[in-house]
């Protein structure tokens, strides 16, 4: 079967640095997006990688490793707004999005 | 633009009765989507479409029927609602998902059936 795979729930303090994981077994891969979603409110698009390295953009950044079927997005200088779920999904071979179930962020003063 | 709306945002049904619920896009987007999001699992996928007149079964298609008469609307509708089937749902747009096309997201409609 597909899975992704993601920590339910993270803490972490305003002004510090987080990283959230997600592992992931899909058939086929077409690349990793993140999406962040505030309590209430629809997802909204994050960052995607599709090759092995480092994407940057601004305060966020999103990593790949293929052969570890493993992804990370770090949140830098973390303010408030940051807390959020965080959701992880791979395309797979149909170009359909599996998603992780999300990993809440809360930020703590 | 608006975007992505969808309506109602608010439903209750009892068990048994039917609804529809719509979305509209003015992306001219080729793909919409219908997902269910429930507590502790990730979003699933329910119907797709891939253009008009055309629809297509994704992972939860059961209990759920859906129609593309139109290329910017894409109605899900629930012939005779089950307990199960409460749930936040939400419509998503984007073009062909060549790779690193992302999807738009609606506000979500949250439905409880009792």
């Amino acid at each position: 079967g597909q899975t992704i795979d993601q920590p339910t729930e993270m803490t972490a303090t305003e002004g510090a640095i987080v990283q959230i994981n997600c592992t992931y077994q899909t058939s086929g891969f077409n690349g990793l997006f993140w999406y962040q979603q505030h309590a209430g409110e629809a997802p909204t698009f994050l960052s995607y990688n599709v090759l092995d390295g480092l994407e940057e953009k601004g305060r966020f950044s999103s990593f790949l490793s293929r052969s570890k079927g493993y992804s990370y997005l770090l949140l830098k200088e973390l303010q408030m707004k940051d807390s959020a779920s965080y959701l992880c999904a791979c395309m797979d071979s149909n170009y359909q999005l599996i998603w992780g179930a999300g990993t809440k962020l809360i930020i703590k003063p | 633009n608006a975007g992505v709306t969808q309506t109602p945002k608010f439903r209750v049904l009892k068990t048994g009765q039917s609804m529809t619920l719509l979305c509209a896009q003015d992306m001219n987007h080729e793909y919409m989507y219908w997902y269910r999001q429930d507590p502790g699992m990730g979003l699933r996928l329910i119907h797709y479409s891939v253009g008009e007149g055309t629809t297509a079964k994704g992972e939860v298609p059961d209990g759920y029927n859906v129609s593309r008469l139109k290329k910017q609307n894409f109605l899900l509708g629930l012939e005779s609602a089950a307990p199960s089937q409460t749930s936040v749902y939400f419509c998503a747009s984007s073009h062909v998902p060549d790779r690193s096309d992302e999807q738009f997201f609606g506000p979500g409609t949250r439905l409880t059936v009792l």
